[in-house]
């Protein structure tokens, strides 16, 4: 399969634990996106990273979210001291090289529940 | 601000029906990109189309179809001879590109979704 992978698929956690998520996007894909999508609402921007690069991150919620891509493929969402407000299911999408506006390829997302 | 207003929240038709999905949006730039993009039960978005702020005409693909005004500012989807299987969640986003208002990285910017329900 080579669409956007996204690991794990489904995480519990307590309240107060970090998480960590991982997206490997479509391999020529330059492009990474990480979204949130709450229940009953489209998906909201966190950030962006053009190649290892991180464009824009002044969306991601808190000082408590943070995105790595450092070799400018996987990347990475760590969430420290999850909160229940977190539980939401975490997006990763990618586009390819040409074109700043492309269609985004959309992973499957990672559902995040803090009890 | 840049903005996406799908009215409809929930929509529910019975097989072979025709339904349009609306789509509003709200931008300050000359130069964007609209979206729609289905999220059936799996969870996963699959694109569907991307149209370009510059490109009025409307478009059809098999049973759907979709219609572009700039007069308006809407960008609404239409499904001729619905399917269950075309029961999901519609999205309709919105990407700002000109230069005028800094532009985007290219993230998208979402309504919150129809569910449509066909039935059989």
């Amino acid at each position: 399969d080579t669409g956007v992978s996204q690991n794990p698929r489904h995480k519990i956690t307590k309240r107060g634990q970090n998480v960590t998520f991982r997206c490997d996007p479509i391999s020529e894909h330059n492009r990474l996106y990480w979204y949130r999508q709450t229940l009953g609402q489209g998906p909201e921007f966190l950030t962006y990273f053009q190649n290892e690069a991180q464009l824009e991150k002044s969306r991601l919620l808190s000082d408590r979210f943070s995105a790595e891509r450092p070799k400018g493929s996987f990347s990475t969402l760590e969430i420290q001291r999850t909160e229940q407000g977190d539980s939401a299911m975490y997006l990763c999408a990618s586009s390819p090289p040409a074109g700043l506006h492309n269609e985004q390829f959309f992973g499957p997302g990672t559902r995040l529940t803090v009890l | 601000a840049q903005k996406v207003t799908q009215a409809q929240t929930e929509i529910s038709v019975v097989e072979k029906e025709d339904v349009t999905l609306d789509c509003v949006y709200e931008t300050r730039d000359t130069t964007y990109y609209l979206f729609w993009y289905k999220q059936p039960p799996s969870g996963e978005l699959v694109f569907l189309i991307r149209r370009n702020s510059f490109d009025e005409q409307n478009e059809i693909s098999g049973r759907y179809s979709w219609n572009f005004q700039k007069s308006t500012s809407s960008f609404n989807f239409t499904i001729t001879a619905s399917q269950v299987v075309d029961s999901a969640v519609y999205f309709c986003a919105l990407s700002e590109a000109g230069r005028n208002y800094g532009g985007s990285q290219g993230n998208l910017i979402f309504g919150k979704g129809t569910k449509l329900s066909v039935k059989p």
